[in-house]
C-alpha cells in the first residue's frame, strides 16, 4: 500500500528565512503528489500538485516543490517565509485505484518566529 | 471560486446518538469523499463515492457509518450510534474527474461526550 512520510513534526523558522518541508512517499508507479496547508480551524487548501512533466512545480503563496524519483521525495520549499505561513502542511499521494483517494502524511507544523 | 460547504461547523452529541454530517460539494464535481482527523493525528480516508455508490471504504468505515447523496447537491455522512472515539474533525471533499485535486470543506468538529 502507498504511504507518505513527513519526518519533521514541527519546524520553526524566522520570518524571511527559507523553508524546506520534507516528504517521502512509497508508491510503485509514477505518483500523483500534492501538498495541502491547514490553518487553525480551517480546511485543507491545495498548495500545489505534481502529475507529470516538469519535476519542479509552482504553487500558490510562493511555494514550490520538487519531485525526485530517485529519492522518492517531494519536498516543499519557499525562499522567504511570512508570518502568515504558520500552519500545518500535509503531503499526500493519490492511490492509483478507482477511487482516486489521497493518502496523507502525518503533517508538519510550521512555526514562524518574528 | 466555488467551495465545498460543510454544516454544522461543530456538533456535540452524546454517546450512542445518531449524527448526520452534511456537505455540499462543488456543483459539477463527480467524486465525493469523507476524511477524518482525530486531534493531533493525520488525515484519514473514510470513504469515496462515485456514480451514486461507494467506490471504496476504509477499515474505519464500519457498519455504523453510511453515506448518502439524497439529491443533486448534498452528500451526507451518518454515524448511527456514536462512540467516544468518533470524536474528530470530519472533512468532506470533492473532485471533478478521477485524479484531479480534491477540494476540501472546512470540516465539522464532532465531539462525542
Amino acid at each position: 500500500a502507498q504511504s507518505v512520510t513527513q519526518p519533521d513534526i514541527h519546524i520553526t523558522v524566522s520570518e524571511g528565512a527559507s523553508l524546506e518541508l520534507r516528504c517521502n512517499y512509497s508508491y510503485g508507479a509514477t505518483p500523483y503528489l500534492f501538498w495541502y496547508v491547514q490553518s487553525p480551524g480551517q480546511g485543507l487548501q491545495l498548495l500545489l500538485k505534481y502529475f507529470s512533466g516538469d519535476t519542479l512545480v509552482q504553487g500558490i503563496k510562493g511555494f514550490e516543490a520538487e519531485f525526485k524519483r530517485s529519492q522518492s521525495s517531494f519536498n516543499l520549499r519557499k525562499p522567504s517565509v511570512h508570518w502568515s505561513d504558520a500552519a500545518e502542511y500535509f503531503c499526500a499521494v493519490e492511490e492509483g485505484d478507482s477511487s482516486y483517494k489521497l493518502i496523507f502524511g502525518s503533517g508538519t507544523r510550521l512555526l514562524v518566529r518574528p | 471560486e466555488p467551495e465545498v460547504t460543510q454544516t454544522p461547523s461543530h456538533q456535540v452529541t452524546q454517546m450512542g446518538q445518531e449524527v448526520i454530517l452534511r456537505c455540499v460539494p462543488i456543483s459539477n464535481h463527480l467524486y465525493f469523499y469523507w476524511y477524518r482527523q482525530i486531534l493531533g493525528q493525520k488525515v484519514e480516508f473514510l470513504v469515496s463515492f462515485y456514480n451514486n455508490e461507494i467506490s471504496e471504504k476504509s477499515e474505519i468505515f464500519d457498519d455504523q457509518f453510511s453515506v448518502e447523496r439524497p439529491d443533486g447537491s448534498n452528500f451526507t455522512l451518518k454515524i448511527r450510534s456514536t462512540k467516544l472515539e468518533d470524536s474528530a474533525m470530519y472533512f468532506c471533499a470533492s473532485s471533478d474527474w478521477g485524479g484531479s485535486p480534491l477540494h476540501f470543506g472546512n470540516g465539522t468538529r464532532l465531539t462525542v461526550t
